[in-house]
């Protein structure tokens, strides 16, 4: 079946700018988690959700950052007052459950620039 | 709190070669560590993982180690090919929250026909 999937691909805009980056997981896989990668780095955690709420948020970095995943399949990453350093390749990925031993399937990530 | 940490950053051998990517964390109480590829403009996709009470785990031409109480794992890479250059990250869960990965900044390898 088809993997994960991200939109948009890429998305440019300006500071200041409110953005939202949608996750559409894999049929079936209860848990979803964001992740943002900045150039030459790792993934880094921001939030998970197993089904439709979100069970560790810590690493939001500030409450600009807000996710939902109302009916614990589509997820939305949404961006308030965008700024400059927060552009950087945000990943979205799925797994059957949230146990520890379920392998996560990566999207191939929407590409944020903020100008 | 954990920090993963890949050497080299960077790495180019030539084909046919074998190879060790290097990764070590600063926190041993780890769920499990996994390695993953990453091709340009591309998720991740999971090579292997290693549960904290395994050594290793092996598919295909990669074999993974773990030695927990020194806080290191390697990724050895047989017969290299040119198909094999990727970025290639680490990654630790932990007991606190094993859904939360905490990956490293990853190994760039290329291959050279």
């Amino acid at each position: 079946g088809a993997g994960v999937s991200q939109t948009p691909s890429n998305k440019v805009t300006e500071k200041g700018k409110y953005v939202e980056l949608r996750c559409d997981p894999i049929s079936g896989h209860t848990a979803l988690y964001w992740y943002r990668q900045s150039l030459g780095q790792g993934p880094e955690f921001l939030i998970y959700f197993q089904g439709t709420g979100a069970a560790d948020d810590s690493g939001l970095p500030n409450d600009r950052f807000f996710a939902v995943r109302p009916e614990g399949s589509v997820s939305t990453l949404k961006i308030q007052r965008t700024e400059r350093g927060d552009s950087a390749v945000y990943l979205c990925a799925s797994s059957l459950t949230s146990g520890e031993s379920d392998t996560q399937y990566f999207g191939p990530g929407t590409r944020l620039t903020v100008l | 709190k954990q920090e993963v940490t890949q050497i080299p950053a960077a790495l180019s051998v030539p084909e046919g070669e074998n190879l060790v990517l290097n990764c070590s964390f600063t926190d041993s109480a780890i769920y499990n560590l996994q390695w993953f590829r990453q091709d340009p403009g591309k998720g991740l996709t999971s090579l292997l993982l290693i549960q904290s009470s395994q050594r290793e785990q092996t598919s295909g031409r990669l074999n993974a180690s773990l030695d927990k109480s020194s806080g290191r794992s390697t990724l050895y890479i047989a017969a290299s090919q040119p198909g094999d250059s990727a970025t290639y990250l680490c990654a630790v869960s932990g007991y606190s929250s094993a859904s939360k990965i905490i990956f490293g900044s990853g190994t760039r390898l290329s291959i050279r026909p």
